[in-house]
């Protein structure tokens, strides 16, 4: 079946301009979770989505980020203002619910990603 | 508060040889699962292995096994039979249960060259 997709793959604004990236779970997925990933490092947690559950939002970096998920599905990452340390990969995944214990509901499935340049 | 620590900023192993990357994890969760993806050059994230804090045995899934030291805190990934393939950037991530489950901290990651 279709895997986690992102768009768009590549961004690239100047800074100051506001930019939208999405995020397509896999279908039947209630967790979705945005993660940042500069150059050589690890994740950094942004954003988790459960379901109807307010979102867990203690990953993300300032109030210039936002992010919402609507219908349970489809989540659009923004980020306001861009500065040039926003630049990064931005990394979706989805997956079953985490608060059940087992593989099979804590494996994560992950997107390609965008790569935002700002400059 | 959760933290992942991965030491080896790179290791080396000769093919078909094993190699052991090594992750020491803190949590005030009771309960708690840890995981290992590997990320190779093309950038994909691909889940290897999960383990339960309350799983009695050490998770396994091919030639991959997680050598999980609860009182040690450690949760090092065990590749046997090394192939060109797992030449990759592997990381160690952990995250808690109920409330917490959502929110996953990842280590800075190891690369792993297997030498032909």
């Amino acid at each position: 079946g279709a895997g986690v997709s992102q768009s768009p793959s590549n961004k690239v604004t100047e800074k100051g301009k506001d930019v939208e990236l999405r995020c397509d779970p896999i279908s039947g997925h209630t967790a979705l979770y945005w993660y940042r990933q500069s150059l050589g490092q690890g994740l950094e947690f942004l954003i988790y989505f459960q379901g109807n559950s307010a979102p867990d939002k203690s990953g993300l970096p300032s109030d210039r980020f936002s992010a919402e998920r609507t219908g349970g599905s489809v989540s659009t990452l923004t980020i306001q203002r861009t500065q040039q340390e926003d630049s990064a990969v931005y990394l979706c995944a989805s997956s079953l619910d985490p608060r059940i214990s087992g593989v099979s509901y804590n494996e994560q499935f992950f997107g390609p990603g965008t790569r935002l340049t700002v400059l | 508060a959760q933290k992942i620590t991965q030491t080896q900023p790179g290791m080396f192993v000769q093919e078909k040889e094993a190699v052991t990357l090594d992750c020491t994890y803190d949590t005030s969760d009771p309960s708690y699962g840890l995981f290992w993806y590997k990320q190779p050059s093309s950038g994909e994230m691909i889940f290897l292995i999960y383990q339960g804090s309350y799983d009695q045995q050490n998770a396994t899934e091919g030639r991959y096994s997680l050598n999980f030291q609860k009182a040690r805190k450690s949760a090092n990934l065990v590749i046997s039979a090394s192939q060109l393939g797992d030449s990759a950037m592997y990381f160690c991530a952990m995250r808690g249960t109920n409330t917490n489950a959502g929110k996953s901290t990842f280590g800075d990651g190891t690369t792993l060259t297997v030498k032909p």
